[in-house]
C-alpha cells in the first residue's frame, strides 16, 4: 500500500512537498506517479518518477513548478509543488503504476492554498 | 493531449447491463491499447478496474469488462449492484495520461 502524509495549509506564493510511503513490495521495481484532483474535477496527471533510477517525466502544465524525488532507503516518494495559487487547492494523490494503469493509490492529501 | 470525452451521466436498475463511452482521438485512445478504467466513491481514491483496454486486475469482478472500437473506448457493467454507483474515469496513457470528464453511474 501507499500511504501519504496529511494535509496541509499554504498560503499562496508558498511551497508544499507532500511524501507517499510504499508498503508491502519492492519499492525500486515500480514508478510512481502523482495525480492531483479538484473538487468536483476529473483527476489531473502530474508527473511520474522510476523509483529504481530515479528518472522522471513531468506533464507540460507542471514543468518547473512540480519536483519528484524519492528517497529510496525510506521506501518513499516526493512531491513538491513551488508558487502555490489558489488553484492548486486539491487532493494530491500518489499511485503506483501497473502496466499502463495505476493500481495503488495513496489515501490522498489535501492541499489548501489560502490566505 | 487533448481531454478525453466522456457522458456526464449513465443510470440503470438492478441486474442491469450499463456501458460508459470514452471517446479520443487517432493519437491516443484509437492508436494505443492503453486505456484505463477507474471507480471512484464519494471522499476515496480512485480505484482501478481495467487496464490496458479490457485487462481486469486481481480482485475486481467479472461484471466488469472493457473494449475498444476506434477511437472510443467502453466499459460495461453486467448486474448492476448498489454498490457500483459512483463516479467512472477513463485514462489514456500514451506520451503523458490524460482522464476523461468522469461519469456518475445512478442505480436506480
Amino acid at each position: 500500500q501507499l500511504v501519504q502524509s496529511g494535509a496541509e495549509v499554504k498560503k499562496p506564493g508558498a511551497s508544499v512537498k507532500v511524501s507517499c510511503k510504499a508498503f508491502g513490495y519492492t519499492f525500486t521495481t515500480f514508478v510512481i506517479h502523482w495525480v492531483r484532483q479538484a473538487p468536483g474535477q476529473r483527476p489531473e496527471w502530474m508527473g511520474w518518477i522510476s523509483a529504481g533510477t530515479g528518472n522522471t517525466k513531468y506533464s507540460q502544465k507542471f514543468q518547473g513548478r512540480a519536483t519528484i524525488t524519492r528517497d529510496t532507503s525510506a521506501s518513499t516518494a516526493f512531491m513538491q509543488l513551488s508558487s502555490l495559487r489558489s488553484e492548486d487547492t486539491a487532493v494530491y494523490y500518489c499511485a503506483r503504476s501497473y502496466h499502463y494503469g495505476f493500481d495503488y493509490w495513496g489515501q490522498g492529501t489535501l492541499v489548501t492554498v489560502s490566505s | 493531449q487533448s481531454a478525453l470525452t466522456q457522458p456526464a451521466s449513465v443510470s440503470g436498475s438492478p441486474g442491469q447491463s450499463i456501458t460508459i463511452s470514452c471517446t479520443g482521438t487517432s493519437s491516443d485512445v484509437g492508436d494505443y491499447n492503453y486505456v484505463s478504467w477507474y471507480q471512484q466513491h464519494p471522499g476515496k481514491a480512485p480505484k482501478l478496474m481495467i487496464y490496458d483496454v479490457s485487462n481486469r486486475p486481481s480482485g475486481v469482478s467479472a461484471r466488469f469488462s472493457g473494449s475498444k472500437s476506434g477511437n472510443t473506448a467502453s466499459l460495461t457493467i453486467s448486474g448492476l449492484q448498489a454498490e457500483d454507483e459512483a463516479d467512472y474515469y477513463c485514462s489514456s496513457y500514451t506520451t503523458s495520461v490524460v482522464f476523461g470528464g468522469g461519469t456518475k453511474l445512478t442505480v436506480l
